[in-house]
Order: C-alpha cells, then sequence, then structure tokens
C-alpha cells in the first residue's frame, strides 16, 4: 500500500461527458502529479501541484484540469470526453521531489 | 527535454536466469534515474533510484542498477529471476534542477519461464 488513495477505481462514461477522479497523496505529501497510461502515448506526464499551487504542466489537454485543495486532495476533471481518453489515470504523491508513491490508478473507460 | 529509451518491449527469461532491463537516457543536465514495476491492474512501485550518490544502486526484492555516465545507461538487473518477477517494468528519469516530473520509458514486459 503506496498511501495514495485514488477513486474511482473503475469509471465508464459516454462520450461528451464530464467526469472528476479524486486523489488522496500520502500523508504530509505536499506535492500531487496526474499521469496518463494508454496503450498509444504510454505514461505521460499530465500536470503537478504543490501546495495547492500549478507548478509543472505536461502534455494535458484543454479539456482536462485540475486543482489540489487546502486539505492536499487532488481532483482531475475530464470534460467533453473522447473515446481515445480512455485510459489509466494515475495520481502520485511525493514529499522531497525525490521519490513518487503511486496510487492503483482510476480505469476510465468511455464508451 | 529529456527521455529514455528501453530496449526490447518484451523480455523472457528462465526461472533462477539473469535478468537484464536495458534503458537508456537522454538529459542536458544531471539526472535522476528510477525503476518501476507494475504489477497487473496494479500502481507503479519504486524499485530503485540513482541520485547521484553510488553509481550502483540496489534496490527491493534483489534487484540493482548501475548508473553509467559514459554510456548513458541505467540497466536493470537481477542475478536469478523468480516467477513472482513478472511484471512490466519502467524506467524514468527527471532531473535536481527543480524538474521534478517522470519521464518514463514505454516499459519492458518481463515473462519469466518456469
Amino acid at each position: 500500500d503506496s498511501g495514495v488513495t485514488q477513486t474511482p477505481k473503475h469509471l465508464i462514461t459516454a462520450t461528451g461527458q464530464r467526469v472528476t477522479l479524486r486523489c488522496s497523496p500520502r500523508s504530509g505529501d505536499l506535492s500531487v502529479y496526474w499521469y496518463q497510461q494508454s496503450l498509444d502515448q504510454g505514461l505521460q506526464f499530465l500536470i503537478q501541484y504543490y501546495n495547492g499551487e500549478e507548478r509543472a504542466k505536461g502534455n494535458i489537454l484543454e479539456r482536462f484540469s485540475a486543482q489540489q485543495f487546502p486539505d492536499l486532495h487532488s481532483e482531475l476533471n475530464l470534460s467533453s470526453l473522447e473515446l481515445g481518453d480512455s485510459a489509466l489515470y494515475f495520481c502520485a504523491s511525493s514529499g522531497d521531489g525525490l521519490e513518487a508513491f503511486f496510487g492503483q490508478g482510476t480505469r476510465l473507460t468511455v464508451v | 527535454a529529456q527521455s529514455v529509451t528501453q530496449l526490447g518491449s518484451h523480455v523472457s527469461v528462465s526461472e533462477g536466469a539473469l535478468v537484464l532491463l536495458r534503458c537508456n537516457y537522454s538529459s542536458s543536465v544531471p539526472p535522476y534515474l528510477f525503476w518501476y514495476v507494475q504489477y497487473p491492474n496494479q500502481g507503479l512501485q519504486l524499485l530503485l533510484k540513482y541520485t547521484s550518490a553510488a553509481t550502483l544502486v540496489k534496490g527491493i526484492n534483489g534487484f540493482e542498477a548501475e548508473f553509467k555516465k559514459s554510456e548513458t545507461s541505467f540497466h536493470l538487473t537481477k542475478p536469478s529471476a523468480h516467477m513472482s518477477d513478472a511484471a512490466e517494468y519502467f524506467c524514468a528519469v527527471s532531473d535536481r534542477f527543480g524538474n521534478e516530473k517522470l519521464t518514463f520509458g514505454t516499459g519492458t514486459r518481463l515473462t519469466i519461464i518456469p
């Protein structure tokens, strides 16, 4: 158990819909990262938050957004969903910026 | 920009044989390097990391990796494979100058032959 909790574990939704993925980091970790894992793109960094502020941005689509709340949990919002957004979405947290602890992921299926 | 290349998307070894998974990196600044393992339907678990201390890094489950700057490599090895080592392995790079995000390789699926 990494200490990082992601909910839900599975999500099935229709094209055009909006979903929210939730991540609770390890206790005390200020950094939260979101990654997308898909068969064609592999593991890609989406975005990082540090203590509530956006710190780094990767290949995140404009239809996607994230935020980190005062209690340090984070949410990834995906809107206007397309079939190609089907993927495993991972959250990771870190206290020292060196070692990232990954959650079990949320498997999103867009139908 | 940073990148890693993992040679061999699939590697099969016999139980008890040497495991060697290859990773080469590209980075314009001194890198931090990592190996992660992913079991089916699981998240990623850190096996080991190189952060500029010793070039030979020992990790969990008997794995180790050696950082070779001249070869820009960080290959993962284990002397004797176990059935439980069957999984997907990812090499990743970040750097020590504030860029904490991980850039992953495409992964190597390790199969252990009984």
